[in-house]
């Protein structure tokens, strides 16, 4: 089956600092990859995602490229802000388009960014 | 963008008594709804999937008896935790897809505390 294995945390680190959380992944086919970020008490919100390999999804100074060929999806920041202390999660479905493939997420990253 | 709006964000209800969770797509059709269950510092447990006017799949291990799922139109669907006990209280969390390919867009979650 498919599954998503994230980094353990918490990652702590200084503000500007550069961040790396990484993802792999099993799964059969070509999926749709995605990471999605976690404040307290919210919700999931959608940081960025890639359909296709070799993709790069980017949304707010955040970064991750599709790589089939080591089956990864990194989330890259080149200088994180306290603002980004959050839970971060690297999530699959096997296709996007249809209703009905549900996500597989990872256990989650807390990053905590210090002043 | 997709908004899937949630409520409550919170409740506190006394064990025994049900407590029922709405999710609505503010303005797009959600064909599918998924709901989910977080435990403290967890990532998502997926607990159902539900189209709109059929019955819900559940995973396995999840009562259907205990956690009652309604999907009547493509705007809302509910979820109802019936005869609640302590250890249900959790956070929960919905996610609709359209049928086109925007993804999957989460509900902001309810914290359920059960005393």
């Amino acid at each position: 089956g498919n599954s998503v294995t994230q980094m353990e945390g918490p990652v702590t680190l200084s503000e500007e600092a550069f961040l790396t959380i990484n993802c792999t992944y099993t799964a059969t086919g070509y999926p749709s990859l995605f990471w999605y970020v976690q404040y307290p008490g919210e919700g999931l919100q959608l940081l960025l995602k890639a359909t296709k390999a070799d993709d790069k999804g980017s949304n707010k100074g955040f970064e991750a490229t599709y790589r089939k060929e080591t089956t990864s999806f990194h989330l890259e920041k080149g200088s994180v802000q306290v603002s980004d202390s959050a839970v971060y999660f690297c999530a699959l479905s096997p296709i996007l388009t249809g209703g009905g493939n549900k996500l597989t997420f990872g256990t989650g990253t807390q990053l905590k960014v210090e002043l | 963008g997709a908004v899937v709006s949630q409520h409550p964000s919170w409740v506190i209800c006394k064990s025994g008594t049900s407590v029922k969770i709405e999710c609505r797509s503010l303005d797009f059709q959600a064909t599918t709804m998924f709901w989910y269950r977080q435990f403290p510092k967890q990532s998502l447990m997926l607990m159902a999937t539900s189209n709109e006017g059929s019955k819900a799949t559940y995973e396995q291990g999840v009562e259907k008896d205990k956690f009652l799922i309604n999907h009547a139109s493509l705007t809302l669907s509910t979820l109802t935790v019936t005869s609640a006990h302590p250890e249900d209280s959790s956070f929960y969390i919905c996610s609709a897809r359209d049928r086109g390919i925007h993804g999957y867009t989460f509900g902001s979650g309810t914290r359920l505390t059960v005393v």
